[in-house]
């Protein structure tokens, strides 16, 4: 039932160690995202998806490679993880234009995050 | 360039308004949003308004914006503990698909 689901939600793991978050979304959207939230709360784009291809990518280490199989995945792994990544890790999805039957406002629908700490 | 600023932090008492301000740069934003998120959870979108309108009302919720000035403000009538959480103003500047710009986010804190 849920809409915006990501996995883990928690995630403890060692420097330099490689990890992956999962991102699916069962709305039926053609664009997906990742954001992160720094420990004040402060919430940046990262990627940009609209069907499975990339159309966001802000300055962010190569160490973060994202990856849409298809546009209702997008997956986000990342290489020689470092302290300073330790964050909540936000999936979000939206349609890219209106449809016939709803008026277009552009919301995205976030999932409940996923809490990465690098020890 | 893209920047949203918001007060970082409100208390209330429970029963009173609250006012929650954010100032945005780009003007070309189509729609700007309040979002809310509670401890431990995702952002949920509280209301959003167009660019071409002034105010909008939803129950509780008074969303102003004022084009000129690249201000928004909303407003909680009748706060409740319930609403204690962190309030985000976000733009979407037209030339960047989807991208949200959010700001830091308001600590709303409701005292009963």
């Amino acid at each position: 039932d849920t809409a915006v689901s990501q996995t883990p939600k928690y995630l403890v793991t060692q420097m330099g160690n490689d990890k992956s978050i999962k991102c699916e979304q069962n709305l039926g959207h053609d664009t997906m995202y990742w954001y992160k939230q720094d420990s004040k709360k402060f919430l940046k784009i990262m990627f940009s998806y609209n069907n499975k291809e990339l159309i966001i990518n802000e300055t962010v280490p190569n160490r973060f490679s994202p990856k849409s199989p298809d546009k209702a995945h997008l997956n986000l792994h990342i290489n020689s993880l470092e302290l300073g990544d330790s964050a909540v890790y936000f999936c979000a999805s939206s349609l890219s234009q209106g449809t016939e039957t709803g008026v277009y406002t552009g919301e995205l629908f976030f999932g409940e995050g996923s809490r990465l700490t690098v020890l | 360039g893209e920047d949203v600023e918001q007060s970082l932090f409100l208390s209330v008492r429970e029963g009173d308004s609250s006012v929650i301000n954010c100032t945005y740069t780009d003007s070309s934003s189509t729609y700007l949003y309040w979002y809310k998120q509670e401890p431990g959870a995702g952002l949920q979108l509280l209301t959003y308004i167009f660019s071409n309108m002034d105010m909008k009302q939803d129950q509780r919720l008074t969303v102003l914006l004022n084009k000129k000035d690249k201000h928004l403000s909303l407003r909680i009538a009748d706060t409740q503990t319930g609403d204690s959480a962190i309030y985000f103003c976000a733009e979407s500047p037209a030339f960047y698909g989807n991208k949200l710009v959010f700001g830091a986010g308001t600590i709303l804190r409701v005292k009963s």
